[in-house]
């Protein structure tokens, strides 16, 4: 049973450019996270989607980021434009379906570097 | 508004003693919390939970405890071996909807760095 997967694990762009980190998550898992990790701070929060549905997104910056989790595929998580201060570790965590308390497994993490 | 707090950056023990990880909360609407494992590079590993109905919840060398009254949670790890150091995340989801019965996101403390000498 795969655990969640991201990638790239490792993106590095220009300022300016576009950047997409993709998240799969568990088998059997619909709910989706993301989360970003600055050097030297805890992680935050961004966004929560479900299955073509965005739950919160509270967390997520109002201008340049988007994030979709289509009935197919990974989710996306797009940062338009990029700047210096996008460079973290962006993480994808899931839990599965259904009310109650579910604990949220993380994947590896996407390391963004802006050049 | 930090709602989790992990106060001690740093904690160092030696290998078969116990470690203590602290964690403090302001959120009173909070009623379940994780402790995570974070290795450099990689994703947080889940560890343990606990419900805010219970004080306390063991899973082998890894104890959580809960103090409602003084909005505090601690992480026994007993005996500490040199495989454990990594960063120590508290985390506590937040109802989707006032009174609603699913959760949501994750609010979580600054980490602290456990290192476990031999």
């Amino acid at each position: 049973n795969a655990g969640v997967m991201q990638n790239p694990r490792h993106l590095v762009r220009r300022r300016g450019q576009e950047a997409r980190l993709r998240c799969s998550p568990m088998k059997g898992h619909s709910h989706v996270y993301w989360y970003r990790q600055l050097p030297e701070e805890g992680l935050k929060f961004m966004v929560y989607l479900q299955k073509e549905n965005i739950i919160d997104e509270s967390g997520m910056p109002k201008e340049r980021f988007s994030a979709e989790f289509p009935k197919e595929g990974p989710s996306i998580l797009r940062i338009q434009q990029v700047v210096r201060g996008d460079s973290a570790a962006y993480f994808c965590a899931s839990s599965p379906t259904g009310t109650g308390f579910h604990e949220q497994y993380f994947g590896p993490g996407t390391r963004l570097t802006v050049t | 508004d930090q709602q989790v707090k992990q106060n001690s950056p740093s904690l160092s023990v030696q290998e078969g003693r116990i470690s203590i990880l602290n964690c403090d909360y302001t959120n009173s609407m909070f009623d379940y919390f994780l402790w995570y494992k974070k290795y450099p590079a990689e994703g947080p590993t889940f560890l343990i939970s606990i419900s805010s109905i219970k004080d306390k919840n063991e899973d082998g060398r890894f104890t959580v405890f809960l103090n409602k009254s003084a909005k505090h949670l601690s992480l026994h790890i007993v005996p500490s071996q040199p495989g454990d150091s990594a960063v120590y995340f508290c985390a506590a989801p937040l109802r989707e909807n006032a009174g609603g019965t699913s959760y949501g996101k994750l609010t979580f403390g600054q980490g602290t760095i456990l290192t476990v000498h031999p």
